[in-house]
């Protein structure tokens, strides 16, 4: 069953608070990405865990921490977000990230964040 | 020039017809290919990957043109339900990790 689950689904959160975001796989995949997307464009790579380590930060502002405590659970931690990052943020995960069609990627449904 | 580009569309088509799409990107080293499907507000779907003999997969079709860097998706007998944004997605074979690179997508919108 190819699943990723995100939880919330939706968050609301002001400028100086803490949140965090979750996603879970058990697919036995050794990769996961965290992606933004904002409305009517492609997403954004922002970060790729491989085996339950750090591979790729794309630049990614230090208000957004990541964080993966297994290799079936990825959390991004958030903090003093601005409102420019309202955005859907979207976990996915694939096999691996190296090998013929081990990159295919499946998303989770995401988290619509609005940060007021 | 971007790495991957598509025709944003929309394309509107009535129920039945047949549509195709075109993808075009510029690293000739670039070994995977994808096309993701998006409905709206809601997360990118795997559609089909797609191989250098081409492959298809019920009323989908989908091509590699690598002379000319470009790939397609043919949709045969469209329903409702294929109205969505269609994703073309790129790897580029640099060395380390593989990456996704996404184009704009292009918008279907099958009408009765």
């Amino acid at each position: 069953d190819t699943e990723v689950t995100q939880t919330p689904k939706h968050l609301v959160m002001g400028m100086t608070n803490k949140k965090s975001l979750k996603c879970e796989q058990h697919m036995g995949h050794r990769a996961m990405y965290w992606y933004k997307q904002k409305a009517k464009k492609p997403p954004e790579l922002m970060f790729v865990y491989s085996y339950e380590k750090l591979s790729i930060n794309e630049s990614v502002p230090s208000r957004f921490s990541p964080e993966c405590p297994n290799s079936s659970l990825l959390n991004l931690h958030l903090h003093a977000l601005q409102p420019e990052d309202s955005a859907l943020y979207l976990c996915a995960s694939s096999q691996d990230v190296v090998g013929i069609r081990l990159y295919e990627q499946y998303f989770g449904p995401g988290t619509r964040l609005t940060v007021t | 020039r971007k790495e991957v580009e598509q025709d944003p569309g929309p394309f509107n088509v009535p129920e039945g017809a047949t549509v195709a799409f075109n993808c075009t990107y510029s690293n000739s080293a670039s070994q995977s290919f994808f096309w993701y499907r998006q409905d709206c507000r809601k997360e990118p779907k795997l559609l089909m990957s797609v191989y250098s003999s081409g492959n298809e997969d019920g009323r989908f079709t989908a091509q590699l043109n690598r002379a000319s860097q470009y790939i397609s998706l043919l949709i045969r007998d469209s329903k409702l339900s294929d109205s969505a944004t269609y994703l073309c997605v790129v790897i580029p074979m640099n060395t380390g990790f593989q990456k996704l690179v996404f184009g704009t997508g292009t918008r279907l919108l099958v009408s009765p």
